[in-house]
């Protein structure tokens, strides 16, 4: 398994400001993801993010409005640029060890961020 | 493209009753199915998975599902259900030849009423 330290953990941001949000692994992984949560959802991969080449960005979000950074292989941010309240969500890390697609994902605790 | 479906929004059932959660997915491949719980204020917790092999697969806290390929479905159960397992339930899936992300359904309220 993986442990995932995710901060903040909640915040309340004003429209127009950006907030970074950091995940950190316990261990090195190759594959973060970035997931959004929004109320009442299910959850909708924003980006996978592999160390040492840029994010790859799902259909509907871009890097302007999510920049995200992978310094290394066991940290990750996703930064959420330019908050409107429509950006109120949680937002959650994920990774998994291994190549192979048999093997299950985990979690961080999550970011619940509010715009204001 | 991949997608998971869980029809119902709620499932509401009494403590010491079996439960079912449903599942039914679409991929071009063969499936890796996921079970995942959240709980209020948490992260997502692991359940169980599958990859291949017995169509009945045990997971954590005396869950278990199974795999239903004519009917592509990948259903979770209990036999006895206990008000601590009232939480929000996703089931994912990734195809074997396609993505490494999971694609999550939109989640099953369950309610164990004492």
């Amino acid at each position: 398994s993986a442990v995932i330290s995710q901060k903040p953990s909640r915040d309340i941001c004003q429209r127009g400001t950006s907030l970074t949000i950091q995940c950190q692994v316990d261990s090195q992984v190759t594959m973060m993801f970035w997931y959004r949560q929004q109320p009442g959802q299910s959850l909708t991969l924003i980006a996978t993010a592999n160390q040492g080449s840029e994010a790859t960005y799902e259909s509907g979000f871009v890097i302007d409005k999510f920049p995200i950074s992978r310094p290394n292989l066991t940290f990750s941010t996703l930064t959420v640029s330019n908050m409107s309240p429509e950006d109120s969500s949680i937002y959650l890390c994920s990774t998994r060890h291994g190549a192979g697609g048999a093997t299950e994902a985990f979690f961080g605790q999550g970011t619940r961020l509010t715009v204001v | 493209a991949q997608s998971v479906a869980q029809p119902e929004d709620q499932v509401n059932v009494a403590e010491g009753n079996p439960l079912t959660v449903k599942c039914t997915y679409s991929v071009s491949g063969n499936p890796y199915l996921f079970w995942y719980v959240q709980y209020p204020n948490r992260g997502l917790q692991f359940l169980l998975k599958y990859i291949t092999g017995d169509n009945l697969v045990k997971g954590s806290y005396g869950f278990e599902a199974e795999f239903n390929k004519s009917q592509t479905s990948f259903h979770l159960k209990k036999p006895s259900a206990l008000v601590s397992d009232s939480a929000l339930y996703f089931c994912a899936v990734r195809d074997h030849q396609a993505g490494t992300a999971l694609i999550f359904g939109k989640g099953t309220t369950l309610s164990v009423s004492s």
